[in-house]
């Protein structure tokens, strides 16, 4: 199974902050890179697919990059409801592995 | 409107048994793979098994494989996952999702709490 690691774990951050979140894969998935946001009680919401295509409705702010083992989510200007936790997914090989989340909290 | 809607979450002793369903409406449901994902209370989340449009193709995490099967009815625009065999571990909110092609998974059910305990 191809294993998902994200970091930091956890990160906190300020409104108006630049952040970035890494996850390496334990093979190359090419670009089968998808980012999710969830916030407490709710389904997570796809934010990029394909590691750098914005899903519709997500904000310009939020971006994705990298392929092979490593990828970035960045998110260009902290905004109050960013503060979240974000997972990073595989979809080139079953299991679709998660990556373990990074819990972004308010400094 | 896309909608994915659980449902069959319950307490189950462990060994035993439960079937969750998916109703889903808003898209060409037999066009589309679906998956189901859990998440354990305070974890994070872990994919179960995704079966393909034409619910030719199933596939399995390795935790669940031999214990939990993934249909699809078409016809009645409904996701299924069979439990059997339930552990303690098992013990997770359950979600399922509309996949986009490989390319992740666009829409969520809310989400179906299914407990194992005895």
């Amino acid at each position: 199974d191809i294993q998902m690691t994200q970091s930091p774990s956890s990160l906190s951050a300020s409104v108006g902050d630049r952040v970035t979140i890494t996850c390496r894969a334990s093979q190359s998935i090419s670009k089968f890179l998808n980012w999710y946001q969830q916030k407490p009680g709710k389904a997570p919401k796809l934010l990029i697919y394909a590691a750098s295509s914005l899903q519709s409705g997500v904000p310009s702010r939020f971006s994705g990059s990298g392929s092979a083992t490593d990828f970035t989510l960045t998110i260009s200007s902290l905004q109050p409801e960013d503060f979240a936790t974000y997972y990073c997914q595989q979809s080139s090989d079953t299991p679709y592995t998660f990556g373990q989340g990074t819990k972004l909290e308010i400094k | 409107e896309v909608q994915l809607l659980e449902s069959g979450g319950g307490l189950v002793q462990p060994g035993g048994s439960l079937r969750l369903s998916c109703a889903a409406s808003g898209f060409t449901f037999n066009i589309y793979a679906v998956t189901w994902v859990r998440q354990a209370q305070g974890k994070g989340l872990e994919w179960v098994s995704a079966i393909s449009a034409s619910g030719g193709s199933a596939y399995y995490a390795d935790s669940v494989k031999g214990r939990f099967t993934i249909s699809r009815d078409n016809a009645r625009n409904t996701l299924y996952l069979q439990m059997n065999s339930v552990r303690v571990d098992d013990t997770a909110v359950y979600y399922c999702a509309k996949a986009r092609h490989q390319s992740g998974y666009d829409y969520w059910g809310q989400g179906t709490l299914v407990t194992v305990s005895s």
